[in-house]
């Protein structure tokens, strides 16, 4: 399967900064992404879905100019978490969809906010 | 809306016991599905998955899961676990209706004592 990576795998902040989180897929050229957001405990939520040279879209409940996407090439989605705060803590984890509509997760990037 | 759904939240066995997951979905159009595993610390990675012909699927590390359209399910099994099978495990579905999107249940995290 396809193999993807995040960067950073943590990340802590103060609030009212931003976050960039990167999702690249290394060895698979993925026009579409996904972007979850996963609390303790919980299953994943979807949050949106990257589309490369277009905008993204966004779940019901997901505020697009707090949570930015850039799916900007074939290999390369980020999401720039903007003016965090406590609430938004927590741990995000991208996704690639494989030719047979599987999907290949990377590591997630846990998100501390203070 | 379509869903899926994971019955037990939480599942306590013994090395060597038998393991079944149960997981439904509800739509009643074309499914694919997947089981996901997430071992401690890990990401998520693919335990099988099933899209159509023989509704039993087997995956890897000795896990199977079986189709059975009449009651929308797509239970997992394994007939010997591990203490490596510590782990939570999700159940997903792929529904025709959400494009690429995949739904996830909310997850059975399994304990394996040794």
């Amino acid at each position: 399967g396809a193999v993807v990576s995040q960067h950073p795998s943590w990340v802590i902040c103060k609030s009212g900064t931003s976050v960039k989180i990167e999702c690249r897929s290394l060895d698979f050229q993925a026009t579409t992404m996904f972007w979850y957001r996963q609390f303790p405990k919980q299953s994943l939520m979807l949050m949106a879905t990257s589309n490369e040279g277009s905008k993204a879209t966004y779940e019901q409940g997901v505020e697009k100019d707090k949570f930015l996407i850039n799916h900007a090439s074939l290999t390369l989605s980020t999401l720039t978490v903007t003016s965090a705060h406590p609430e938004d803590s927590s741990f995000y984890i991208c996704s690639t969809s494989g030719r047979e509509n599987e999907q290949f997760f990377g590591p997630g990037t846990r998100l501390t906010v203070l | 809306a379509q869903s899926v759904s994971q019955h037990n939240h939480h599942v306590i066995l013994s090395e060597a016991a038998s393991l079944e997951l149960g997981c439904n979905y509800s739509y009643g159009g074309t499914v694919n599905l997947f089981w996901y595993v997430q071992y401690p610390g890990q990401h998520l990675q693919l335990l099988l998955k099933y899209f159509s012909g023989d509704p039993l699927v087997k995956g890897i590390k000795g896990f199977e899961a079986e189709f059975i359209k009449s009651k929308f399910s797509f239970n997992l099994r394994k007939p010997s676990v591990q203490w490596s099978d510590t782990a939570e495990y999700f159940c997903a579905g792929l529904f025709k209706a959400a494009g690429n999107k995949l739904t996830f249940g909310g997850g059975t995290r399994v304990l394996v004592k040794p």
